[in-house]
């Protein structure tokens, strides 16, 4: 089976920078995504990391270690517009898999 | 990146009447689709992967023939709920995935969010 863990909510301050964590169980990993979701909205792809390290997209990074089962999606210069929820999700056979999802609160 | 549509985005439904949604691959052939389905304030549940020209593969606890899926060519896959009831209300997802081993980018529909009254 597989299982990734991230945190329910996270709240941070406009113009902060936020980590979200999400720590993954899988076999036959191919890689960790990350997606944003706001309110009654569909997911929309963020970052997707195959392999160790950081990758960087504008004001959104995102990083992969694979040893730990580990990965992070970093958010600089918040802005309010960033208030959604995010989701890490990891590729296994032909499926995406999705963590519960991160709840992030910004404050003005 | 790809673009999926889903239609209807909304839909209010009586007990015991099907309901049919509609994905679609706008600019790409989907081989393979994915319907998910998600409650208020929890994470996208994979219901089952659509596969053009053959059977849908259902994950474990999602009924089969209450959630029929037909992807009859490479750019169209349909749910349909079948005598639906109250707690089938929900928000469903469709997504096409361009990877061919999964795990990088799944490109959704708008989404249906149905209400069985």
């Amino acid at each position: 089976g597989q299982s990734l863990e991230q945190p329910s909510e996270v709240t941070a301050v406009e113009g902060a920078i936020v980590q979200i964590n999400c720590t993954y169980q899988t076999s036959g990993f191919y890689g960790l995504s990350w997606y944003q979701q706001h309110d009654g909205g569909a997911p929309t792809f963020l970052s997707y990391n195959a392999l160790d390290g950081l990758e960087e997209t504008g004001r959104f990074s995102s990083f992969l270690s694979r040893s730990d089962s580990y990965g992070y999606l970093l958010l600089q210069e918040l802005q309010m517009k960033d208030s959604a929820s995010y989701f890490c999700a990891v590729g296994r056979d032909d499926k995406i898999i999705f963590g519960k999802g991160t709840r992030l609160h910004i404050l003005p | 990146g790809a673009v999926v549509s889903q239609h209807p985005s909304r839909v209010i439904c009586k007990s015991g009447t099907s309901v049919k949604i509609e994905c679609r691959s706008l600019d790409f052939q989907a081989t393979t689709m994915f319907w998910y389905r998600q409650f208020p304030k929890q994470s996208l549940m994979l219901m089952a992967t659509s596969n053009e020209g053959s059977k849908a593969t259902y994950e474990q606890g999602v009924e089969k023939d209450k959630f029929l899926i037909n992807h009859a060519s490479l750019t169209l896959s349909t749910l349909t709920v079948t005598s639906a009831h109250p707690e089938d209300s929900s928000f469903y997802i469709c997504s096409g995935d361009l990877s061919t081993g999964g795990g990088t980018e799944a490109f959704f529909g708008q989404g249906t969010r149905l209400t069985v009254v």
